[in-house]
Order: structure tokens, then C-alpha cells, then sequence
């Protein structure tokens, strides 16, 4: 079975600072997909960012960018120019055949101050 | 085009009474799941459905739990004889078909049940 663990119960930046966000997961598939989900105070849950295990190169989405190191089953976030807008929980999710059935992680509480 | 719609957005029951969830897909999506969040907890799947037919329901609670995506009208999740430990808030989402270019569930707004 699949896990997903995010170690940071919380967070909390300056504006315009850099965070990183930090996941890591446990599987035995080889061909998977890693997503960040952003979840503000409204409770929508608001897709970041996704990472395809197959592709090498790390996933950017403007101030977003992902570490993604498969042999360690890592998947770090970072935001760059963090803003008051990015205050939020942050949850890490894995998806075996794309969409289907995500396993997430236990989110990070994200606070950027002003 | 509208997102992923729930409805309602909260619903207050009564321990014993049923409660009925709705989600409407977005226009075009034939994939429907449905997850549960507990407070200060992620995401847990519950069950994925099809028009007609329930593909995974891996995540259901043996009893009580029920899920359905009828071929018109939007996907139902029922919870029979709520006790306190069912409040929490429960998304649904869509997506299109599973081809090797689709990765993206899109999620409605959750449904936040207190049982009381």
C-alpha cells in the first residue's frame, strides 16, 4: 500500500521569503503520479502542481517548482516570492493511474506573514 | 463551465438519522470519487464510480456507507444511522477518462456534516 508522509505540521514565512515544503512517500509502483494540493481557509481543494514519475525533469507552475528524487521518494514543494494569497494547508498526494485514487499526506498548515 | 458542485455545502443530522450527499461532476467528466476528511487530517479515498457502476470502493466503511453515479442525475453518497464519528467533510471529485494524458481530479467544495 501506498503512503504519503509530510513531516511539518506547520509553517510560517515572511512575505516574499522562500519556503520549501517537504513529502516523502512510500511505494512500489514505478510509473505514478505526485500532485501538491493547496487547500485555503474556504476549504477548496486547488490542484499546485503534478509531477509524472516517468519524467525527469521537475514540475515548475510560475512561483512553483517541486524537488522531485524518485530513488529517495521525495517530493518537496517550493514557492518562491512567497505572498499573503499562499497562506494555507498544503497536502501532498500520490496517484497511481493518474487521477484515480489519491493517497494523501497529512498537509502542512502554511502561514505567510506580512 | 461549471466546477465540480456539492451539495449541500453543510448539512447538520441528528445521531440515527440518514444523511445524503450530492456532487455533480464537471460537464464532460464520466469519473467520479469520493473522499473524507477528518479535522487536522488529509484526504482519505472512499470509493470511485462510473456511470453505473462502482469500480472501487476500497475506502468504504463496510456499513452504513453507500455510493452511487446513476446514469442521470449527480453521484449520491448515503450515510445510513449517522453517529458523531461521520462528521467530518466530504469532497467528491471528477475527472475524465483515465487515458495516459489525464492526471488532474478536480474537486468540488466538500460537504461539512456535524452530526450532533
Amino acid at each position: 500500500a501506498q503512503t504519503v508522509t509530510q513531516s511539518q505540521p506547520e509553517m510560517s514565512v515572511q512575505e516574499a521569503e522562500t519556503v520549501t515544503l517537504s513529502c516523502t512517500y512510500d511505494t512500489s509502483e514505478n510509473n505514478y503520479y505526485l500532485f501538491w494540493y493547496k487547500q485555503p481557509p474556504s476549504r477548496q481543494m486547488i490542484l499546485v502542481i503534478r509531477q509524472e514519475a516517468y519524467k525527469q525533469q521537475n514540475a515548475t507552475e510560475n512561483r512553483f517548482s517541486v524537488n522531485f528524487q524518485k530513488a529517495a521518494k521525495s517530493f518537496s514543494l517550493k514557492i518562491s516570492d512567497s505572498q499573503l494569497g499562499d497562506t494555507a494547508m498544503y497536502f501532498c498526494a500520490f496517484g497511481y493511474q493518474g487521477a484515480q485514487k489519491l493517497v494523501f499526506g497529512q498537509g502542512t498548515r502554511l502561514t505567510i506573514n506580512p | 463551465n461549471a466546477g465540480v458542485m456539492q451539495n449541500p455545502r453543510h448539512l447538520v443530522r441528528r445521531r440515527g438519522q440518514e444523511a445524503r450527499l450530492r456532487c455533480s461532476p464537471m460537464k464532460g467528466h464520466s469519473h467520479v470519487y469520493w473522499y473524507r476528511q477528518l479535522p487536522e487530517e488529509g484526504l482519505k479515498f472512499m470509493v470511485y464510480l462510473q456511470k453505473e457502476n462502482i469500480i472501487d470502493e476500497s475506502g468504504m466503511p463496510k456499513e452504513r456507507f453507500s455510493a452511487e453515479f446513476p446514469k442521470e442525475g449527480p453521484s449520491i453518497l448515503r450515510i445510513q444511522q449517522v453517529v458523531r464519528g461521520d462528521s467530518a467533510a466530504y469532497f467528491c471529485a471528477s475527472s475524465l477518462t483515465l487515458d495516459r494524458g489525464n492526471t488532474e481530479a478536480f474537486f468540488g467544495q466538500g460537504t461539512r456534516l456535524t452530526v450532533v
